[in-house]
């Protein structure tokens, strides 16, 4: 069946400008999650939706990150005024319910010149 | 200090060698533990669980020592298609979260 996906694959922008982070969760999948990885470092989470209840957003490095995810599928991750900082991978993942394995989506790779 | 500790490497080593790589967690309260791969420029997947007994997959073995707070996967045999970055992967309990370790890469070579 189909897996996770996102898009766009790779998303190139100026500093200062919004960027909007797409991700397709695998269907049924109730919980959602977004990480970042910068170039050669693990995996840091940022915010998790499992169904109807308010999203787990501990990991959000600042406010101009926010996420929201419509009608329990698809997701959008939102990064206002953009800085070069926030270049990395942005990895997306789905699951039924824990302590179910996660599957990621191929990322989106963000450079921010 | 890191929530999930993890050597690495790079771990340089020729074909058919054996290989094993530690983790350490802080969180007492973790239940669940997972050994995850991801190779260059791709997704981390699951390669396999770790459970308090100790669980094999072919070559692969994977160790839990709650006291200890550690973790382990031994790789057997390794083969050119083994080389990738192992993700030591932790989820405390009552969470659906999982924290992952920066990884240790691997490469093993003719």
């Amino acid at each position: 069946g189909a897996g996770v996906s996102q898009s766009p694959s790779n998303k190139v922008t100026e500093k200062g400008k919004d960027v909007e982070l797409r991700c397709d969760p695998i269907s049924g999948h109730t919980a959602l999650y977004w990480y970042r990885q910068s170039l050669g470092q693990g995996l840091e989470f940022l915010i998790y939706f499992q169904g109807n209840s308010a999203p787990d957003k501990s990991g959000l490095p600042s406010d101009r990150f926010s996420a929201e995810r419509t009608g329990g599928s698809v997701s959008t991750l939102t990064i206002q005024r953009t800085q070069q900082e926030d270049s990395a991978v942005y990895l997306c993942a789905s699951n039924r319910d824990a302590p179910d394995t996660q599957y990621f989506g191929p990322g989106t790779r963000l450079t921010v010149l | 200090r890191k929530e999930v500790e993890q050597d690495p490497g790079p771990f340089n080593v020729p074909e058919g060698a054996t290989v094993a790589f530690n983790c350490t967690y802080s969180n007492s309260a973790s239940q669940s533990f997972f050994w995850y791969r991801q190779d260059c420029r791709k997704e981390p997947k699951l390669l396999m669980s770790v459970y308090s007994s100790g669980n094999e997959d072919g070559r692969f073995t994977a160790q839990l020592n709650r006291a200890s707070q550690y973790i382990s996967l031994l790789i057997r045999d390794s083969k050119l298609s083994d080389s990738a970055t192992y993700l030591c992967v932790v989820r405390a309990g009552g969470y659906n979260k999982l924290i992952f370790g920066a990884g240790t890469r691997l490469a093993v070579h003719p």
